[in-house]
């Protein structure tokens, strides 16, 4: 069990390019999540998955964003047309979803740098 | 819509004292709660969950959970300078969690 991994760990782009992180969860486990992450302020609900299945998304996903989770395996979330106010840490986080008091095991993120 | 509270901080503490976190919450209807802890720069780690009423120990770290004030604290005993970092608060849903946005706490050597 190597964890939840994301990548790349850090991307700076320039405004209105286009891009695409991934994460790895566990193995078996059949939810993952998306969250982002501000400076001062706790992680914030994006999306989730169980298995392949897209079970909701927050409104702060916009249309521009995207996420993906062929086979039930890894998920990534696209973002298009980048703005500066995506400027965020993209935390992945997966688990074996069995009730409530379910513990979800987040990766280290990706830091979204938008210039 | 659940919302969840914390007082931003920073806590500073001196080794060796208690440091007692805070969290309140809006929805009734929460059963659990989560309390994560979070480096600078590093991802959110699972310090304990608790969601019965009462007092739930794990090593230093007490958790309180208060369903008719709505409240949730972590105590952290015999603290310690790695202590220091963003405390959250989370609470569960069948699809998501909510967190607050963290306490930081500094402990002084």
């Amino acid at each position: 069990d190597t964890g939840v991994s994301q990548n790349p760990r850090h991307k700076i782009t320039k405004r209105g390019q286009n891009v695409t992180f991934r994460c790895d969860p566990i193995s078996e486990h059949n939810r993952l999540y998306w969250y982002r992450q501000t400076l001062g302020q706790g992680p914030e609900f994006l999306t989730y998955f169980q298995n392949e299945a897209q079970l909701e998304k927050s409104r702060l996903l916009s249309d521009r964003f995207s996420a993906e989770r062929p086979k039930g395996s890894f998920s990534t979330l696209e973002i298009q047309r980048t703005e500066q106010g995506d400027s965020a840490m993209y935390l992945c986080a997966s688990s074996l979803w069995s009730g409530e008091n379910t513990e979800a095991f987040f990766g280290q993120g990706t830091r979204l740098t938008v210039v | 819509q659940k919302e969840v509270e914390q007082n931003s901080g920073p806590l500073s503490v001196p080794e060796g004292a208690i440091a007692s976190l805070n969290c309140t919450y809006s929805d009734r209807g929460s059963q659990s709660f989560f309390w994560y802890r979070q480096y600078s720069g590093k991802s959110p780690e699972l310090i304990m969950f608790i969601y019965s009423n009462g007092d739930k120990e794990d090593g230093r770290f007490t958790a309180q959970l208060n369903k008719a004030s709505q409240y949730v604290s972590l105590l952290i005993r015999d603290s310690q300078p790695s202590d220091s970092a963003t405390y959250l608060c989370a609470a569960p849903t069948s699809t998501k969690f909510y967190f607050g946005s963290g306490t930081k706490l500094n402990v002084k050597p």
